[in-house]
């Protein structure tokens, strides 16, 4: 069991939209609608931002959303702000196990 | 309001075998659904999923680490431990639990995680 593939950094303008994709298997992200997103901010607990594909938890901002086509998950950031820089991890479930995937590191241009 | 907390050894040598304690507040793994999992992150690197328990005692583990890892819960203290054996030092990471919601299959609340290193 592979970890998902994650670009290592994106960046943007404030204000700008930003994707994040995750590209698994048929084994995990092809196969179930069970992909989550957490951000994580230096030296803190990752938090949940997207789960099942799309869903956003109770007091995350609208900006996230997420989506999936085929084997790739997608989370996009809209009118990126700064408390927005931070890693993301996206994550699967694959059967009899999760799998998180290799991280991005969101930045400013 | 939920809280979890790691505690366990800061340095352990290899070979040895590595007891990580969760100690979590707020609610109750006799709760259809919920469960209590731990995942790590060796400094400057990725989140790694390990392991979680649910309220049946349904375990699930990491493929690659499942015959190094155990985790089992005692209800009555509020506590999951998670054992893993025959240490290295690549295992040299910050381990987290995490609660697990009935309603998804997400880590909703996360402890501030304990670092250990492995080393001789």
């Amino acid at each position: 069991q592979s970890a998902l593939t994650q670009p290592a950094s994106v960046s943007g303008s404030p204000g700008q939209s930003i994707t994040i994709t995750c590209t698994g298997t048929r084994s995990d992200v092809g196969s179930y609608n069970l992909v989550s997103w957490y951000q994580q901010h230096p030296g803190k607990a990752p938090k949940v931002m997207i789960y099942e594909v799309s869903k956003r938890p109770s007091g995350v901002s609208n900006r996230f959303s997420g989506s999936k086509s085929g084997n790739t998950a997608t989370l996009t950031i809209s009118g990126l702000q700064a408390e927005d820089e931070a890693d993301y991890y996206c994550c699967s479930y694959a059967g009899s196990s999760e799998v998180f995937g290799t991280g991005t590191k969101v930045t400013f241009l | 309001q939920i809280t979890l907390k790691e505690s366990g050894p800061t340095l352990v040598k290899p070979t040895q075998t590595l007891t990580l304690t969760c100690t979590f507040s707020g609610f109750s793994l006799n709760t259809t659904g919920v469960g209590v999992g731990w995942i790590r992150q060796p400094p400057g690197k990725a989140l790694e999923w390990l392991a979680l328990i649910y309220w049946d005692d349904d375990e699930r583990y990491s493929p690659s680490l499942k015959s190094r890892l155990t985790i089992t819960k005692d209800t009555s203290k509020s506590q999951v431990v998670l054992t893993m054996t025959n240490v290295d030092p690549v295992d040299t990471a910050t381990y987290y639990c995490a609660h697990r919601p009935p309603v998804a299959d997400i880590f909703d609340s996360w402890g501030q995680g304990t670092l250990v290193t492995v080393s001789s």
